[in-house]
């Protein structure tokens, strides 16, 4: 089986710029989180989606954005980027989401924003 | 605070030395679940074990082992024999059932293995 894809696997943009990842889940994973690694503050849990429904979410601001498609492919999106949206942001799949579900990473991200 | 505490941010050994990485974590919950990942240079994060807060007997697998202990929550990982390829950042994170499959990281200790 094919594990969690991202794309693109770098990125640079600028402030104020906005941006969007993709990712693509494990065939038969319903569930897509959403995480940011920065060396400052470790890895954050940003949003969780399943079946095209955002489930979850952690404490970003409204600048962070996500959606799911109904193949469960999802994309993230930060508007009005900041120096400090620099990150690797690493999407995360598993069965159904549940808490007993193992979630299985993608390669991440990096975005680099200058 | 905290959910997950990994007080170690960087350990070095000598290769075929054993290494132990510390986890201790606080949840409310009574059913909780605890996982251990490998975090390689190249930045994907890889499942080593996962265990449930009701199964507290020790995993070995291969060089690798798990002593999970409720009384002190602690869930602590042992690389015997540690090789090069052990080389990598480890992180310990918790699930709840109260909150979902959100999982709250520790800052993983970085490993380096020296040949």
């Amino acid at each position: 089986k094919a594990g969690v894809t991202q794309t693109p696997r770098y990125l640079i943009k600028t402030r104020g710029q906005q941006v969007t990842l993709s990712c693509s889940p494990i065939s038969g994973h319903r569930s897509v989180s959403w995480y940011q690694q920065t060396p400052g503050q470790g890895l954050q849990f940003l949003f969780e989606y399943f079946s095209e429904t955002q489930r979850n979410k952690g404490n970003f601001p409204g600048r962070f954005s996500g959606r799911q498609f109904s193949n469960s492919r999802s994309e993230m999106n930060v508007s009005t980027l900041e120096l400090g949206d620099s990150a690797l942001y690493l999407c995360a799949s598993s069965l159904f989401g549940y808490s007993t579900d193992t979630q299985y990473f993608g390669p991440g991200t990096r975005l680099t924003v200058l | 605070a905290q959910k997950v505490t990994q007080a170690q941010t960087e350990i070095s050994v000598v290769e075929k030395e054993d290494v132990t990485l510390d986890c201790v974590y606080e949840t409310r919950d009574t059913t909780y679940y605890l996982f251990w990942y490998k975090q390689p240079p190249s930045g994907e994060l890889v499942f080593l074990i996962r265990r449930n807060s009701f199964d507290e007997q020790n995993e070995i697998s291969g060089r690798y082992s798990w002593n999970f202990q409720k009384s002190t929550s602690s869930f602590n990982f042992t690389i015997t024999a540690s090789q090069v390829v052990d080389s990598a950042v480890y992180f310990c994170a918790l699930s709840e059932d109260t909150t979902g499959n959100q999982f709250y990281f520790g800052t993983g200790t970085s490993l380096t293995v020296i040949p």
